[in-house]
């Protein structure tokens, strides 16, 4: 079973607005992911993390910015939130030497 | 040409009955294969893991991977009213970003 939290779980912000995104896992996994998901479609890969100070861009190219100063929080960032970043984010985390991923309970985003 | 394919359904199978979900992939280098289980307006759910060619079996619940012919299945036998979810097939594509790759998924609905 893994232990990965993220908050807030939803969250209504007007345009403009900064916004952070937490996640935390308390496995001890080098890995960690953001991905992004609209209802009903795919979920896409926005950032990675391989461990402490590494990140990476997904493959869908997303305007938030993350960050990795410990192993445990990987946090994600918008500096000026706006409409089309509605959607739910979702934070994943695996071991090092595998894919398995287990994910968070997301975060529900609107911007108004 | 999308990387990973799933029919979205709706998939209605009778309580009792075997559900058979399937996915194909496109790219050969392809090296881990999952299932996951979303509720709608949850996060996914690590259903089963599958790396070898052939079927892995999990309570319920078979997985059987082709990549000769790329392609993973899901079987869940003894089909119950709380299976009835979107079912996520997840790739590992080689190269390119690590995280996965995910389909758009299969809704499953099982009827009492």
């Amino acid at each position: 079973e893994a232990d990965i939290y993220q908050t807030p779980r939803y969250l209504v912000i007007g345009t403009g607005k900064k916004i952070t995104l937490e996640c935390s896992q308390t496995m001890g996994h080098d890995k960690m992911y953001w991905y992004q998901q609209d209802p009903g479609m795919e979920l896409h890969l926005i950032h990675y993390s391989y461990g402490v100070n590494s990140t990476e861009k997904g493959d869908l190219s997303s305007e938030s910015t993350v960050s990795r100063i410990r192993t445990e929080h990987f946090p994600l960032t918008l500096e000026s939130a706006r409409p089309s970043h509605t959607s739910q984010y979702l934070c994943a985390s695996s071991e090092g030497g595998t894919d398995t991923q287990y994910f968070g309970p997301g975060t529900r985003l609107t911007v108004l | 040409q999308k990387e990973v394919e799933q029919n979205s359904g709706p998939l209605s199978v009778p309580e009792g009955a075997i559900a058979s979900l399937n996915c194909t992939y496109s790219d050969r280098g392809s090296q881990s294969f999952f299932w996951y289980r979303q509720y709608s307006g949850k996060s996914p759910e690590l259903i089963m893991s599958i790396y070898s060619n052939g079927d892995k079996e999990d309570g319920r619940f078979t997985a059987q991977l082709n990549k000769a012919s790329q392609y993973v299945s899901l079987l869940i036998r003894d089909s119950q009213p709380s299976d009835s979810a979107t079912y996520l097939c997840a790739v590992r594509i080689g190269g390119g970003a690590d995280g996965l790759t995910f389909g758009k998924g299969t809704h499953l609905i099982i009827q009492p």
